[in-house]
């Protein structure tokens, strides 16, 4: 069936580090892929999406690009801050699932300054 | 104010009781799901509502009851709470269907049963 994986955390860097979090999934289709972020004692938010192939998805400095060869959307940001520091999660949206978006188990990220 | 909210944001119960947690979004969003959160598993989708009076389960239906009878609010309840409850629960919103992806999420109601 279909399901992502994401890499585990914790991820823990130095301020100004490149951060990348691996996600791949396997689907039948090419579902709309999203990636949420956690901050401490708060709901989710949507950080970024891409809907198709080859589409990159880019907020607060955050970077990922729907990769249909590899079947992944990695995260990545060039130079982190301490405010980056949050839970991270991977959301495709299978069509199997009638769409609906299916997280993967999050990665916590440490900033340190 | 705007948005989603979720209350209360803290609830302690035993086992065996009946618990009901709150959903109000101000945006009069058509969709409504309700999440669960716990460590090494993500977010789960227990229920989802496309509108008032139209209810549907997710992945983890099983003990849970939703309603929506006005588009704002969708409570979720637990008839009889049991130990393996113990989570963080979201409660979402999206006026996307289920196609467009962003859903907007209350801050959280932290459920302990003892």
């Amino acid at each position: 069936g279909d399901s992502v994986t994401q890499m585990e955390g914790p991820v823990t860097l130095s301020e100004e580090a490149f951060l990348t979090i691996n996600c791949t999934y396997t689907a039948t289709g090419y579902p709309s892929l999203f990636w949420y972020v956690q901050y401490p004692g708060e709901g989710l938010q949507l950080l970024l999406k891409a809907t198709k192939a080859d589409d990159k998805g880019s907020n607060k400095g955050f970077e990922a690009t729907y990769r249909k060869e590899t079947t992944s959307f990695h995260l990545e940001k060039g130079s982190v801050q301490v405010s980056d520091s949050a839970v991270y999660f991977c959301a495709p949206a299978f069509k199997a699932a009638g769409n609906k978006l299916t997280f993967g188990g999050g990665t916590r990220v440490l900033v340190k300054p | 104010d705007a948005g989603i909210t979720q209350s209360p944001r803290y609830k302690i119960t035993e086992t065996g009781r009946q618990v009901t947690l709150m959903c109000h979004q101000t945006w009069s969003h058509s969709y409504m799901f309700w999440y669960r959160q716990d460590l090494g598993h993500g977010l789960r989708l227990i229920y989802y509502s496309a509108a008032a009076d139209i209810t549907d389960k997710g992945e983890v239906p099983d003990g849970y009851v939703v309603s929506r009878s006005k588009t704002e609010n969708f409570p979720l309840t637990l008839e009889s709470a049991t130990r393996s409850q113990t989570s963080v629960y979201f409660c979402a919103s999206s006026d996307y269907g289920l196609a467009g992806g962003e859903q907007f999420f209350g801050p959280g109601t932290r459920l302990t049963v003892l």
